[in-house]
C-alpha cells in the first residue's frame, strides 16, 4: 500500500537557520503530495501541496518540490523563525478520494532564538 | 469565523464506559473525518462521512461508532470494546470527499482512568 516516510525528529534549529525536513513516499500511480503543519494546541493546517511531478508548492516561505525520480517531497525554508515551531506532516493522496489520504509520522521542529 | 470545533479538549474514560467526542463544523462541508493520532505514528483514519446520513469505516474502525444525522455534526463514540483508547483524536472536514484540503479541529485528548 501507499506509505510516507519522514525524517525522525525532534529537530532543533537556531533562528534564521536553513531548514530541510525530508519526506519520501511509496505509491502506485501519480499521487498528490502535501505538507500539513500542526502548531501547539491546534489542529493540522494545509501548508502547501503539489499535484504532479516537478511541481513546487510554496507558502509562508516554505517550499517543496515533487521529485518523481527520487520519490521525494522535502520541505525547505531558507530562514526559520521562532513562530515556525510546530509539528510538520508529509502526506499523499492517490487522488481517488480522501479515505486514502496517508500521513507520515510527523516531525517536531523547535526554533530557538 | 468559519471553522471546525471539537469538544471537550480533554476527556477521561473509566473501564467499561462509552464516551462521545463532539465535532461541529460551520464551513458547509459535505465530508467529515475522524483520525487517531498516537505518538510516533501518523494519523490513522477511524471513520469518514462523504455526505449527511452516510458514513464508512476507515482503517481502524473497531471499537468506535459514529453518526451523521446533521451536515454540521459528526460525533465519535469510543466504546468499551476499544481496548486501547488513549490517544489524541482529530476531526476534519473538506468541501467534498475528493477535495484534498482538509480543515482540522484542535483535537481531543482521551485518557483512560
Amino acid at each position: 500500500g501507499d506509505s510516507v516516510t519522514q525524517m525522525e525528529g525532534p529537530v532543533t534549529l537556531s533562528e534564521e537557520a536553513f531548514l530541510t525536513i525530508n519526506c519520501t513516499y511509496t505509491a502506485t500511480g501519480y499521487p498528490s503530495l502535501f505538507w500539513y503543519v500542526q502548531y501547539p494546541g491546534e489542529g493540522l493546517q494545509l501548508l502547501l501541496k503539489a499535484t504532479k511531478a516537478d511541481d513546487k508548492g510554496s507558502n509562508k516561505g516554505f517550499e517543496a518540490t515533487y521529485r518523481k525520480e527520487t520519490t521525494s517531497f522535502h520541505l525547505e525554508k531558507g530562514s526559520v523563525q521562532v513562530s515556525d515551531s510546530a509539528v510538520y506532516f508529509c502526506a499523499l493522496s492517490p487522488n481517488f478520494g480522501n479515505e486514502k489520504l496517508t500521513f507520515g509520522t510527523g516531525t517536531r521542529l523547535t526554533i530557538i532564538p | 469565523d468559519g471553522g471546525i470545533t471539537q469538544s471537550p479538549k480533554y476527556l477521561f474514560r473509566k473501564e467499561g464506559q462509552n464516551v462521545t467526542l463532539s465535532c461541529e463544523q460551520n464551513l458547509n462541508h459535505d465530508a467529515m473525518y475522524w483520525y487517531r493520532q498516537d505518538p510516533g505514528q501518523g494519523l490513522r483514519l477511524i471513520y469518514y462521512s462523504q455526505i449527511v446520513n452516510d458514513f464508512q469505516k476507515g482503517d481502524i474502525a473497531e471499537g468506535y461508532s459514529v453518526s451523521r444525522e446533521k451536515k454540521e455534526s459528526f460525533p465519535l463514540t469510543v466504546t468499551s470494546a476499544q481496548k486501547n483508547p488513549t490517544a489524541f483524536y482529530l476531526c476534519a472536514s473538506s468541501k467534498d470527499w475528493t477535495n484534498e484540503k482538509l480543515f482540522f479541529g484542535s483535537g481531543t485528548q482521551l485518557s483512560v482512568l
